[in-house]
């Protein structure tokens, strides 16, 4: 079945370093991936998403690339602060149609030390 | 404007009972999404509507599971003879339409289902 792998599962940085997190996907219709930030009981918030069509998008601190021939793509955030703290999800569309019906990864515990 | 709203946030039941889990989703949404989160996983998806019709079951995990969403807008989970295997958070999303550009999910707070 579809599959989303993570990695690393948790993250310590230094404020104002940067921080990459990483996934793989297995179904090649995936055409939509979005990363969701979730605070300690909170809900999940997209924080930026990517079409398949796209390599690269970036929003201030925030970026994620895209590599479809070898399906994975990637969460980079620069200039790290403390208010980054969070469990982040990355997930891809089940098929082509539906940016609804996503199959996560795992999580990445991320750690901001002052 | 109001996001998606989940009642209850906490549901304490004993195994074998029913429970009934609700789902308001932003207003002008016409997709709806059920979703499971166990402690330390990505969510799971359960099943999703497009309008009144659940267009998409296939992750609810046996037919003790059944959605509703009768006039298009607020649904309902109902689970039951419950398991303590189905203590989960329940979360509940909602996005413009299914498909196609600029139709994120957004979450609600999710309902804190313990079965005991």
């Amino acid at each position: 079945g579809e599959n989303v792998e993570q990695h690393p599962s948790t993250l310590s940085v230094q404020e104002g370093d940067s921080a990459v997190i990483k996934c793989t996907y297995s179904d090649s219709a995936s055409n939509y991936f979005p990363w969701y930030k979730q605070e300690l009981g909170k809900r999940p918030q997209l924080i930026i998403d990517i079409r398949s069509n796209v390599g690269e998008k970036k929003d201030q601190r925030i970026a994620v690339t895209l590599n479809k021939t070898a399906k994975h793509f990637s969460l980079h955030i620069t200039e790290t602060q403390p208010e980054d703290s969070a469990v982040y999800f990355c997930a891809a569309s089940i098929g082509p149609s539906n940016t609804g019906k996503l199959i996560f990864g795992q999580g990445t515990t991320l750690q901001v030390k002052p | 404007g109001a996001g998606v709203s989940q009642t209850p946030s906490n549901k304490v039941t004993e195994k074998g009972k029913y429970v009934e889990l609700r789902c308001d989703p932003i207003s002008g949404h016409t997709a709806l999404y059920w979703y499971r989160q166990s402690l330390g996983q990505g969510p799971e998806f359960l099943i999703y509507f497009q309008g009144t019709g659940a267009a998409d079951d296939s992750g609810l995990p046996n037919d003790r599971f059944f959605a509703v969403r009768p006039e298009g807008s607020v649904s309902t989970l109902k689970i039951q003879r419950t398991e303590r295997g189905d203590s989960a958070v329940y979360l509940c999303a909602s996005s413009l339409k299914a498909g196609g550009l600029g139709s994120p999910l957004h979450f609600g707070n999710g309902t804190r289902l313990t079965v005991t």
